[in-house]
Formats: C-alpha cells, sequence, structure tokens
C-alpha cells in the first residue's frame, strides 16, 4: 500500500501564484491532516478534516484554503502564495481522533519568492 | 505555557550510550501519548505510544507520569542509526488545534 501520497514533492513559486497541494491516502482514514513546519517552530496545524465534505481550521489557517470532496483526498490550497508560506508542508492521516497515531506523507517543499 | 515542551538539544552520544528525553504537556485532560521520530529531510513516522503502566519496545522505553504531567523516552545501546530528532506527542480531543499536538523534538545525534 502506498500510505499517504502528496504531491507535488519540491514547488518554487512566485509572490501572487496559486497552486494546490494534493494528498491521497489509500487506508480508509476518516480524518487527515494539513501541517507546516518550520525551523524552530515545530509542526503546526495549518487545517483538517474529519470526514468527506467536512474540514476544520487548524492553528495557523491563514492564507490557505482546503478541501476534501473525496474521502481518500485533501487538497490545500494557496490562493496568493507570500514569502511567509515558504515551508515544508506535511499531510497526514488517520483511522480516528482519539488516541490513534498518524501516518504522515514525505512532504512537499514549497518555496515562495 | 507552551501545550508540549521538550528540550531541544542536541544530544550528543556516543555509540552505545543511553539516553533519555524527557517532555512536559500543559494540558491535563491529554488522553494519549506517543513518541514520534524524525529523519532529517523526512516525515515524522510513529516510534511508540506511551502507556500509563509503561511500556518497552526492544532498546527503546517509554514512561508516562499523569502527576506530573511528564513522558520520558529511553534509549539504551545507542546507534549510529538512532540519529534523529525525537518528537514528544500529546492527544487532545477536540478543539480548535486539532487532535495531536506536537512538541518541537529534541534532536539526537549518535556519534562513532
Amino acid at each position: 500500500n502506498a500510505g499517504v501520497t502528496q504531491t507535488p514533492k519540491f514547488r518554487v513559486l512566485k509572490t501572487g501564484q496559486s497552486m494546490t497541494l494534493l494528498c491521497a491516502q489509500d487506508m480508509n482514514h476518516e480524518y487527515m491532516y494539513w501541517y507546516r513546519q518550520d525551523p524552530g517552530m515545530g509542526l503546526r496545524l495549518i487545517h483538517y478534516s474529519v470526514g468527506e465534505g467536512t474540514t476544520a481550521k487548524g492553528e495557523v489557517p491563514d492564507g490557505y484554503n482546503v478541501s476534501r470532496l473525496k474521502k481518500q483526498n485533501f487538497l490545500l490550497g494557496l490562493e496568493s502564495a507570500a514569502p511567509s508560506q515558504t515551508s515544508v508542508y506535511f499531510c497526514a492521516s488517520s483511522y480516528s481522533g482519539q488516541g490513534t497515531g498518524y501516518t504522515f506523507g514525505s512532504g512537499t517543499r514549497l518555496t515562495v519568492v | 505555557r507552551k501545550e508540549v515542551e521538550q528540550d531541544p538539544g542536541p544530544f550528543n552520544v556516543p555509540e552505545g550510550a543511553t539516553v533519555a528525553f524527557n517532555c512536559t504537556y500543559s494540558n491535563s485532560a491529554s488522553q494519549s501519548f506517543f513518541w514520534y521520530r524524525q529523519d532529517c529531510r523526512k516525515e515524522p513516522k510513529l516510534l511508540m505510544s506511551v502507556y500509563s503502566s509503561g511500556n518497552e519496545d526492544g532498546r527503546f522505553t517509554a514512561q508516562l507520569n499523569r502527576a506530573s504531567q511528564y513522558i520520558s523516552l529511553l534509549i539504551r545501546d545507542s546507534k549510529l542509526s538512532d540519529s534523529a530528532t525525537y518528537l514528544c506527542v500529546v492527544n487532545v480531543y477536540g478543539g480548535s488545534q486539532g487532535n495531536l499536538i506536537f512538541g518541537k523534538g529534541t534532536k539526537l545525534s549518535v556519534k562513532p
């Protein structure tokens, strides 16, 4: 099984451009998450979803939008990229929200210039 | 006070050494606890869950002290391959931060 797959793995954007990061999981997990990881900041939750058609804001949602139209996919959108959004983005999924560990994708390294 | 706090390190130890990492959490309602491992430029991976009675997995031992809101990870007979960042993770069900709260991690470097 592939687990959690993120695309693309790397991307360079110019300020103001838009893009969508795709996360796909094949484990039939209900819960999916988008994190960003910056040096010295640890993992910070951007948005999450507790099931198909639902999304919720995390700790740092500003500048991002998400959609969960299909259970297996969770999309993260940047409408107008800013240099402050330069980061490594990780998607994760879990079977439930209570006490189960997460499976992470391999990450997307995004640079906004 | 941050929800999950860890000593960032780095811990530089020789092969074969025993090393211990500590972590404190602020939310007394936390229900589940984990240690994750993250290699350089890779995704975090679940190392082990932490149970109230303490648990062991080979060279790794995890302990939980609910009264002190304290979690530990002990690594015995360190290997070069143990070099990584170790993330302390706490489950807080509900709330705006989702379910798992991650510490910033403790970096371990095992030297020959």
